[in-house]
C-alpha cells in the first residue's frame, strides 16, 4: 500500500525558512515523479511543485519560484520542499502527491499524503 | 495559464439521485490531460478520474468522466452517503498544472 507521511509543518515568521519533508513508502519510489500541492485554509487546491523520478528536472509555480525548492533522495524515499521568504499568503497543508512512472508525459497526483500544515504568521 | 472553472458551486442532492459536475478550461486542454479528485473535510484529495474518463484503482464505476477540449464532466450515478464532498478537476496537460476552484456536493 503506498503510504506518503508529510512532515516539517509548523508556525514560521514572516521572511523565514522550513523544509518540508514527505516519507514514501510502499512502493518503488525512484520510479515515479512527485508532487507537492497545498491547499489554503478554506480554499481550493495549488500545485507548488513537481520533481522527475531522477530528480533531474523540476518545475514550480510562479508563486514559489525563486523562493522554493523541491529535491528527492531516491536512496531513503524521501521529497523535500525547501521554502525560503516566507509570507502570509504561503500559509496551508501542503501535500505531498505521487505521480506516474511514464517517462516525459504530464502526470496527475494518484496517491496523496494527510499533508503538514504550515502557518506564517508574526 | 489554463484557467478551469467549475459549475455549478453547491450542488445540494439527495442520496440516490445522480450528479453532473462541470469543468470547462479557459483554453484546450492538451491531450484531454484532466483529472478529477473528491475532498471530504479534514481529508487529502482522493484521486477519481484522470485522462478525462480513466476511472482510478479502485473507484466505483458509478463515477464516469467526459469531455474533451473545453469542457468536461465528472457524472456520479446515484449518490451514495460517502459521495458527499468537495470535488475538484485538474489539468495537467500545460504547465503550470492548473485546479478548478470546486463543485460542493451537499445533502439537500
Amino acid at each position: 500500500e503506498v503510504h506518503l507521511v508529510e512532515s516539517g509543518g509548523g508556525l514560521v515568521k514572516p521572511g523565514g525558512s522550513l523544509r518540508l519533508s514527505c516519507a514514501a513508502s510502499g512502493f518503488t519510489f525512484k520510479k515515479y515523479k512527485m508532487t507537492w500541492v497545498r491547499q489554503a485554509p478554506g480554499r481550493g487546491l495549488e500545485w507548488v511543485s513537481s520533481i522527475t523520478d531522477s530528480g533531474g528536472y523540476m518545475s514550480y509555480a510562479d508563486s514559489v519560484k525563486g523562493r522554493s525548492t523541491i529535491s528527492r533522495d531516491n536512496a531513503k524515499g524521501l521529497l523535500y520542499l525547501q521554502m525560503n521568504s516566507l509570507r502570509a499568503e504561503d500559509t496551508g497543508v501542503y501535500y505531498c502527491s505521487r505521480g506516474t512512472t511514464v517517462q516525459g508525459s504530464p502526470d496527475y497526483s494518484d496517491s496523496w499524503g494527510q499533508g503538514t500544515l504550515v502557518t506564517v504568521s508574526s | 495559464e489554463i484557467v478551469l472553472t467549475q459549475s455549478p458551486g453547491t450542488l445540494s442532492l439527495s442520496p440516490g439521485e445522480g450528479a453532473t459536475l462541470s469543468c470547462r478550461a479557459s483554453q484546450s486542454v492538451s491531450s484531454s490531460c484532466l483529472a478529477w479528485y473528491q475532498q471530504k473535510p479534514g481529508q487529502a484529495p482522493r484521486l477519481l478520474i484522470y485522462d478525462a474518463s480513466s476511472r482510478a484503482t479502485g473507484i466505483p464505476d458509478r463515477f464516469s468522466g467526459s469531455g474533451s477540449g473545453t469542457d468536461f464532466t465528472l457524472t456520479i450515478s446515484g449518490l451514495e452517503p460517502e459521495d458527499f464532498a468537495v470535488y475538484y478537476c485538474q489539468q495537467y496537460g500545460t504547465s503550470p498544472r492548473t485546479f478548478g476552484q470546486g463543485t460542493k456536493v451537499e445533502i439537500k
